[in-house]
């Protein structure tokens, strides 16, 4: 059980153009998403939270227009790259929680590779 | 701010060798405290935690005890298997009811037959 999925795994974008990522908790539902970011060698840096039918919280230096977070369902949150450009390009990763179950802790799915050419 | 600081990697050894990954933390609070694995193609898979000073936390032969009076979370194995080739991370919550995870910057390990 609680098990997320991200797509795509990966993917390759023209500066300026968009890209949506989805991520999907399989088999449970999740009241709470997150989505992080990842340099190579650096740690997870969280980029925003995201609460189901709420607005997501960003973290601080976070663009929240560049970055558009839509967590419409229990188990789907998408994340929208508006506009991107090389320095987007990074490993994206995102977590999801159900708070008050036996699923309290973050399960993470595998990560996408967005590489803006 | 919080943070996390890990040993730099990569970290390569023998089967069967001891395993220790230093984690050392920094927090405004008193933290609960996470060693993360992530295995190949995988996404980040909880190994095991300690939510107080003197937990220790174990799973799959794998432990790490929250010491309080040296800001560490080490992880240790006795006898490493070729299984057991991921990355690590160390990571800190703080605040009961807090969501947000601080992340140290992992450490690749590899384990040779």
């Amino acid at each position: 059980g609680a098990v997320v999925s991200q797509h795509p795994s990966w993917v390759i974008c023209k500066s300026g153009t968009s890209v949506k990522i989805e991520c999907r908790s399989l088999d449970f539902q999740a009241t709470t998403m997150f989505w992080y970011r990842q340099f190579p060698k650096q740690s997870l840096m969280l980029m925003a939270t995201s609460n189901e039918g709420s607005k997501a919280t960003y973290e601080q230096g976070v663009e929240k227009d560049k970055f558009l977070i839509n967590h419409a369902s229990l188990t789907l949150s998408t994340l929208t790259v508006t506009s991107a450009h090389p320095e987007d390009s990074s490993f994206y990763i995102c977590s999801a929680r159900a708070p008050g179950t036996s699923l309290n802790e973050q399960f993470f799915g595998p990560g996408t590779r967005l590489t803006v050419l | 701010g919080d943070s996390v600081t890990q040993m730099e990697g990569p970290v390569t050894l023998s089967e069967e060798a001891f395993l220790t990954i230093n984690c050392t933390y920094t927090a405004t609070g008193y933290p609960s405290l996470f060693w993360y694995v992530q295995y190949p193609g995988e996404g980040l898979q909880l190994l095991l935690k300690a939510t107080k000073a003197d937990d220790k936390g174990s799973n799959k032969g794998f432990e790490a005890t929250y010491r309080k009076e040296t800001t560490s979370f080490h992880l240790e194995k006795g006898s490493v298997q070729v299984s057991d080739s991921a990355v690590y991370f160390c990571a800190l919550r703080v605040g009961q009811g807090a969501q947000k995870l601080v992340f140290g910057q992992g450490t690749r390990l590899t384990i040779n037959p």
